[in-house]
Order: C-alpha cells, then structure tokens, then sequence
C-alpha cells in the first residue's frame, strides 16, 4: 500500500517550453505531498510543500514563478517548469505523507528526469 | 537546522560479507528515522522506519538501530548479494520536514 505514481519519469524538451509533472497518490489520499530536485551524487533538496486546496509552500532559493506546484485533489499534485533552461535539467521527484504527521513514513514516486536542449 | 551525514560514502565489499551504515544527525528532536533505498536513475524505495521511541527495527537481511540520545542510526545488511548494490539514504523527521543524508553507495561484488 501507500504508492505514489509518478509520470512521465523521463522527458527532454526544447529551452524555453514548459514542462508538468504529475504526482498521483494510488491506495490512499494524500493531504500533504513533497516536492524534490536531486543532482547527479548528491541528496535530495526539498523545493516545495504542496497542501491540497492552498497554495505551496517553497523552500528559500526556489522561484515559485519558474516551479508552479498545483494541489488540486486529494490524490494529485503537478510541478509545471515553465519556461525552462538547461539548468534546470535535474531528477525531480515527489513524495507524501503516508499519514497526516507522517509518523508512518513518507513513500516516494520513482522520480523525473527532465533534460532541457 | 538538522544535518545529516552518512558516512561513508561510497563502500565496495564481496558478496557475503555484513554492511554496516551509518547515519547520524545534528538535532535529537526527531520523531522518525527512515532509511530508504535508491536505484540509479530511480525513485526511493523505503526499508525500514525507526520511531523516535524505538531502539531498532528488523526486516529480514536488514536491522536498523536507533540511538536518539547521540543522533546516531546504524543500518545493518547481513550476508550482502549483487542485488544489494545501491545507494542508500536516511532521512529524518522534525517538525514535519524531512532532512536527508547524502547517502552512501554500495557495491556488492560478486
């Protein structure tokens, strides 16, 4: 139980067009849902928190003008890269709450490769 | 703000010998432990979660142990196989965030 599917997990696209992520909880619902960038040997860096039904929560450092999270249902959050750039070029993924405080754990989707040409 | 350091980095054995990893944080005030599993290339599978109450917790070949006091957790992988090979993260929890590790690479050498 407690699955997180998430698509496409990978995708190249042309500098300057906008990409969406998809981030879909299976077996259960998902109040809170994570969102992480990882570069090649290194951890996970948390972008933003999204909450169903309100807006997001970015870390410092991140542009929520350039990573548009939307949490519109219990069961999905989409990270959109709008307007990307070669820098943006990372393993994207995302996470949620097996349950509210997530004394359960967190479980994660199996992640984004996004390459921008 | 939690640190976390997994330390080694990378470690290299042959099939059938024990791994021993290590994780250890800055703030004691968590209220889990996770440590998680990562494929090239893949998403993070999860292994075991470790309550803050909790000293250790087992699942088959893998036992993981919890010392909250010193902001240490050692994950154990008895009679390691080729499958084993990976990297591995832990993570933990404080005020509702995860903090992650660096993680540590894994080759299981047949």
């Amino acid at each position: 139980g407690a699955v997180v599917s998430q698509h496409p997990s990978w995708v190249i696209c042309k500098s300057g067009t906008s990409v969406k992520i998809e981030c879909r909880s299976l077996d259960f619902q998902a109040t809170t849902m994570f969102w992480y960038r990882q570069f090649p040997k290194q951890s996970l860096m948390l972008m933003a928190t999204s909450n169903e039904g309100s807006k997001a929560t970015y870390e410092q450092g991140v542009e929520k003008d350039k990573f548009l999270i939307n949490h519109a249902s219990l069961t999905l959050s989409t990270l959109t890269v709008t307007s990307a750039h070669p820098e943006d070029s990372s393993f994207y993924i995302c996470s949620a709450q097996i349950s509210p405080s997530g004394s359960y754990g967190y479980t994660f989707g199996s992640g984004t490769r996004l390459t921008v040409v | 703000k939690q640190e976390v350091t997994q330390i080694p980095a990378a470690l290299s054995v042959p099939e059938g010998e024990n791994l021993v990893l290590n994780c250890s944080f800055t703030d004691s005030a968590i209220y889990n432990l996770q440590w998680f599993r990562q494929d090239p290339g893949k998403g993070l599978t999860s292994l075991l979660l470790i309550q803050s109450s909790q000293r250790e917790q087992t699942s088959g070949r893998l036992n993981a142990s919890l010392d909250k006091s010193s902001g240490r957790s050692t994950l154990y992988i008895a009679a390691s196989q080729p499958g084993d090979s990976a990297t591995y993260l832990c993570a933990v929890l404080d005020d509702y965030k995860l903090s992650f590790g660096a993680g540590t690479t894994v080759t299981v050498r047949a």
